[in-house]
């Protein structure tokens, strides 16, 4: 198994651009969650998807982010316009069910920089 | 929302030591685990407790799920140079619907001198 795939590993962009976050689950998982890690705030839960449906996104910082999950396979995780304290780690994280089945597995993070 | 504590926030220690690790909560949680992170990577699961009071080891690790399930410590016996890292610990809450998520502590650096 692949695990989780997350892309790009590492953005860097003008502040005010379009940025794309991408994440392939594991296959079979059928619970997805963003997550943004910085220094100062630790690791936050922006969002999480069940069977697909967007669940809770109350961690969402604002309304430049959004987040979709097409199908169980790919999740999109969008900010628009970004600013520089957009800038941190975002994992994504998939999960079996109620997450019993070996907890969750997370990807290698995407390192956005927002300048 | 839901807040977990954990301590110490860095331990320097000498190869071969013990470790010990703690968090704690005002809120009850339904599975806590502890997860380590390396340098550039996502965060890996070590150990998962589902059952309040219940006492679980994964090779030097051993972790305990409070019986309040409002605390859990994490130890590693005889510590060596791969240890370094960080270690968090994270509480799930379930709803109807599913995982409500983790909830993190703010991690513990370890750092190891040899």
């Amino acid at each position: 198994d692949a695990g989780v795939i997350q892309s790009p590993r590492h953005e860097v962009t003008e502040m005010g651009q379009e940025v794309t976050l991408r994440c392939k689950p594991i296959s079979g998982h059928n619970s997805l969650f963003w997550y943004r890690q910085t220094m100062m705030r630790g690791l936050e839960l922006l969002i999480y998807f069940n069977n697909n449906v967007p669940i809770d996104d109350s961690g969402m910082p604002e309304d430049r982010f959004s987040a979709k999950m097409p199908n169980a396979s790919f999740s999109t995780l969008k900010i628009q316009p970004s600013e520089p304290r957009d800038s941190a780690v975002y994992f994504c994280a998939s999960s079996f069910s109620f997450g019993i089945v070996g907890g969750y597995t997370f990807g290698s993070g995407t390192r956005l920089t927002v300048v | 929302g839901q807040q977990l504590n954990q301590n110490p926030q860095s331990m320097f220690i000498q190869e071969g030591e013990d470790v010990s690790m703690n968090c704690t909560s005002s809120s009850i949680f339904n599975t806590w685990l502890w997860y380590k992170q390396d340098p550039g990577e996502g965060p890996v699961l070590l150990i998962a407790l589902y059952k309040a009071g219940e006492l679980t080891s994964n090779g030097r690790l051993t972790a305990q799920f409070g019986i309040t399930r409002k605390d859990s410590f994490l130890n590693i016996s005889a510590s060596i140079p791969s240890d370094v890292g960080i270690y968090f610990c994270a509480g799930e809450t379930y709803s109807g619907g599913g995982a409500d998520g983790l909830t993190f502590g703010k991690g513990t650096h370890l750092i190891i001198q040899p």
